[in-house]
């Protein structure tokens, strides 16, 4: 089956460690996100990626870094940097130029700093 | 003000009522809207796309409104399985085909 899959579900974390989040996907889609969402908010773009290689910054990039080393895969990393990393984060993809509106999401990383 | 914004609710809604809520956008060159739903503690997904005419699926009906800049979505005989946070997404084209989220709009259908 196509999809994103985002691990870990869970994944608590002590103050002071980086911690970072799989996101992987097998829908042959070029672009790919990262948003983080606390509680009763919309999403937030973090940084968001559109070729291999190549990523850009979103609206609250600070204390986060990703890579695209491959087109499947869109790996985040919060750095202790991050001032309140506790969230749900949300990795998903698309078709290049999304005009169709549709990103697939994964089930999302539920992150709790300790 | 923000790029996109909604009303967060809750709108309490009771069974086999209508309820329909908006979603305003600041940037008059955005082109292209969309309704998700987010279940709670779930991925969004999404719902159905806004077209200029205004559209149906089923029991919902979406439409834009370009001069005031806002969009709807109407829901007809409500389910307590419409129960969910109603998210608007907006894509600039002019932004590089930016997709900016609302904040959400939390519905609770009640029997």
């Amino acid at each position: 089956d196509g999809g994103i899959t985002q691990s870990p579900k869970y994944l608590f974390r002590k103050e002071g460690q980086n911690v970072t989040l799989s996101c992987e996907q097998n829908l042959n889609h070029d672009a790919m996100y990262w948003y983080r969402q606390d509680p009763g908010q919309g999403l937030r773009l973090i940084y968001y990626s559109q070729i291999v290689n190549d990523f850009q910054k979103g609206d609250i990039a600070e204390g986060y870094s990703v890579s695209r080393e491959k087109k499947e895969s869109f790996p985040l990393t919060v750095t202790s940097a991050q001032k309140n990393p506790t969230a749900f984060y949300l990795c998903a993809s698309s078709i290049l130029p999304p005009n169709t509106g549709e990103l697939f999401f994964g089930e999302g990383s539920r992150l709790t700093v300790l | 003000r923000k790029e996109v914004e909604q009303d967060p609710g809750p709108f309490n809604v009771p069974e086999g009522a209508t309820v329909a809520f908006n979603c305003t956008y600041s940037n008059s060159a955005s082109q292209s809207f969309f309704w998700y739903r987010q279940d709670c503690r779930k991925e969004p997904k999404l719902l159905m796309s806004v077209y200029s005419s205004g559209n149906e699926d089923g029991r919902f009906t979406a439409q834009l409104n370009r001069a005031s800049q806002y969009i709807s979505l109407l829901i007809r005989d409500s389910k307590l399985s419409d129960s969910a946070t109603y998210l608007c997404v907006v894509i600039t084209k002019a932004a590089g085909n930016k997709l900016t989220f609302g904040g959400g709009t939390r519905v609770l259908v009640k029997p």
